[in-house]
């Protein structure tokens, strides 16, 4: 059965920095490119970042750029995401995703987000 | 980035109706659309991708089409677990983007 645990949400004053992450077991991690997106209260859905198979390739969403960084250790089946200069628009429940299996060079097609955490709640506030 | 606008944003339906769901892309995305339910307090679940590939599991009463820049959800016959809030999402070109959701409701 797939799983995937995230911790390390918690309440930080504007301006700190936390480390969230997302254990994942189940299937093969390394054959998954993985996503982090997350929802404030009451909104939608924002896809936030994402990391390649390998951990060499990595994309942001605009308002994260400079400020998240998001790495993996395929040893450890786990998957993080470093945010830096955290502002209250931050505040959010944080979702870990996977793609699609790919087994190709690129996983365009298989970018859809597959399986889901039950996520890990950031809040931003003074 | 891709601007993706779901309508309608809210939906009143009964059991049994049959129920569509529009996604437009602000610009060609061909097929890379995926549909995702979520369950009030639950993670979303992915329900279609590749604009109208059920993923596992998921009951043949879903369905998905279109390309370009205009996809449909169908929920040919609604149940009970069915009511929730619905979001398309495009993954032609970063960042990935979603619509704002349709939830959909008990009339």
């Amino acid at each position: 059965e797939v799983q995937l645990m995230e911790s390390g949400g918690g309440l930080i004053q504007p301006g700190g920095s936390l480390r969230i992450s997302c254990v994942a077991s189940g299937f093969t991690f390394n054959n998954y490119e993985m996503n982090w997106v997350r929802q404030a209260p009451g909104k939608g859905l924002e896809w936030v970042s994402n990391i390649t198979r390998s951990g060499s390739g990595t994309h942001y969403v605009g308002s994260v750029k400079g400020r998240f960084i998001i790495s993996r250790d395929n040893a450890k089946n786990s998957v993080f995401l470093q945010m830096n200069n955290l502002r209250a628009e931050d505040t959010a429940m944080y979702y870990c995703a996977t793609g699609g299996f790919c087994a190709d060079d690129e996983c365009q097609g298989t970018a859809y987000l597959q399986y889901w955490g039950q996520g890990t709640l950031v809040f931003v506030s003074s | 980035d891709i601007q993706m606008t779901q309508s309608p944003s809210t939906l009143s339906a009964s059991v049994g109706d049959r129920v569509t769901i529009t996604c437009r892309a602000s610009q060609n995305i061909r097929s890379f659309l995926a549909w995702y339910h979520q369950r009030p307090g639950k993670a979303p679940k992915l329900l279609i991708y590749q604009t109208s590939t059920l993923e596992s599991g998921v009951p043949s009463r879903f369905s998905g089409s279109g390309s370009g820049t205009e996809f449909t959800l169908t929920i040919s016959s609604l149940q009970a677990d069915d009511f929730a809030t619905y979001y398309c999402q495009q993954y032609h070109t970063y960042p990935w983007t979603f619509g704002q959701g349709t939830k959909v409701e008990i009339k």
